[in-house]
């Protein structure tokens, strides 16, 4: 059955460290991606998105994934944390047109 | 770019009434909307694809006769819940998606409902 998984529930991180979460989807072709966030009580904001092409997808708030086929994977990277990306994340996968998503990531940063 | 508002944010109810959410895509055509639920701590959950002058696609298990779907225009699509009970209380989102091959989803703000 094709599937999103975030492995990692819960993430807690120093402010201006750096931040990696993990995304693995089981598809049988390449889907597009697509990271977004969550802010409580808010919608969802795009982060970025992969298509095809550079595996490294620049995104907003200074986040980047890289997209791995050999691992099924698109984890999300920022290397130095703000106290403002303290929200949820969620790793998600189109297949035609519909979005699937993982079960989400809680991001809590600490001074 | 790609703005979606929803209106209400949050609305509260009374058993047994009805309720309708809009969802608008501000800037931007939206040949297809979507419409999530979204239950506290877990991920969205698709309910229904709307394509504009058409019937709404409801996912398994989604009542389509509970959850009134119109997309009456490439900005406009709206989610009436119908005679509402405490269960129908959570979190409704809605997105538009862009057309073309690289399709992405836009989602509006959300709005909370609460059904005494």
């Amino acid at each position: 059955a094709q599937s999103v998984t975030q492995p990692d529930i819960h993430i807690t991180v120093s402010e201006g460290a750096s931040l990696e979460l993990r995304c693995n989807y089981s598809y049988g072709a390449t889907p597009y991606l697509f990271w977004y966030v969550q802010s409580p009580g808010q919608g969802l904001q795009l982060l970025l998105k992969y298509f095809s092409g550079d595996t490294l997808v620049q995104g907003i708030k200074g986040f980047e994934a890289e997209f791995k086929r050999s691992q099924s994977s698109f984890n999300l990277r920022k290397p130095s944390v703000h106290w403002s990306d303290a929200a949820e994340y969620f790793c998600a996968a189109r297949d035609d047109y519909k979005l699937s998503f993982g079960a989400g990531t809680t991001v809590t940063v600490r001074a | 770019g790609a703005v979606v508002s929803q209106h209400p944010s949050r609305v509260i109810c009374k058993s047994g009434t009805s309720v309708k959410i809009e969802c608008r895509s501000l800037d931007f055509q939206a040949t297809t909307m979507f419409w999530y639920r979204q239950f506290p701590k877990q991920s969205l959950m698709l309910m229904a694809t709307s394509n504009e002058g058409s019937k709404a696609t409801y996912e398994q298990g989604v009542e389509k006769d509970k959850f009134l779907i119109n997309h009456a225009s490439l900005t406009l699509s709206t989610l009436t819940v119908t005679s509402a009970h405490p269960e129908d209380s959570s979190f409704y989102i809605c997105s538009a998606g862009t057309s073309g091959e690289q399709e992405t989803q836009y989602f509006g703000p959300g709005t909370r409902l609460l059904v005494l």
